[in-house]
């Protein structure tokens, strides 16, 4: 079975600093890749895809992630984050050919200290 | 604001309860996913919904039994549930094509279940 891993169970930046969140999968085929931000209290938002093209993908609020093929890998990165990006953020892939099969990582909590 | 929601929001049951979670998307898709989310754990895929037929029972108990009349509604119907049930229930919708290739779920606020 495929499976999703987010290394950083908890982050805790400061305004303006640089983001990035791992995100590692283990499937060997086309995969397609998302990521879900959860605001406190509200409900998963998709901010981010990835289907084919470019591996580099722009999502919503300046952020963007990176597919490397070779690394398994789909990276969230913002270059200056703000206090409202504080939120729990969750990795999660759809092999091609497993129909309606979504896998999700355990989340990484996100709080940005103004 | 999101096209699928859910109701009620927050559910307490006793054990020998029965109640029932409901889901309803407004966006037209035509697949509907019943997820767990529990603290520190991946989100739990429970059931899926293609075209109101179920293409996906991922070991669930049969304590909690899914109904889908139409491709626009889901239903969870919850009975003799234990503590460990509790969490935060989702439900999700997509536009499904038959090799899922190119989906993107869209999910509801969630009903925060707390079972006595």
């Amino acid at each position: 079975a495929q499976s999703v891993s987010q290394h950083n169970h908890h982050v805790i930046l400061s305004e303006a600093a640089s983001l990035e969140l791992g995100c590692n999968y283990s499937y060997g085929g086309t995969v397609n890749l998302f990521w879900y931000v959860q605001y406190p209290g509200q409900h998963l938002q998709l901010l981010l895809k990835y289907f084919s093209g470019d591996p580099l993908v722009k999502g919503i609020k300046g952020f963007e992630a990176e597919f490397i093929k070779s690394k398994f890998s789909f990276n969230l990165r913002k270059p200056s984050v703000q206090w409202s990006d504080t939120a729990e953020y969750f990795c999660a892939v759809n092999a091609a050919g497993t129909g309606n099969q979504f896998y999700f990582g355990t989340g990484t909590s996100l709080t940005v200290i103004p | 604001e999101t096209g699928v929601t859910q109701t009620p929001r927050h559910l307490v049951m006793g054990m020998t309860n029965k109640k029932s979670l409901k889901c309803e998307q407004h966006l037209g898709h035509n697949a509907m996913y019943w997820y767990k989310q529990s603290a520190k754990k991946p989100l739990e895929l429970m059931f899926v919904y293609n075209f109101k037929e179920q293409t996906e029972n991922n070991s669930v108990p049969s304590r909690f039994s899914p109904e889908c009349p139409n491709s626009s509604h889901l239903f969870l119907h919850l009975h003799t549930l234990q503590p460990e049930d509790s969490a935060l229930y989702l439900c999700a919708s997509s536009q499904a094509s038959h090799v899922g290739i190119e989906e993107t779920q869209y999910f509801g606020p969630g009903t925060r279940l707390l079972v006595l």
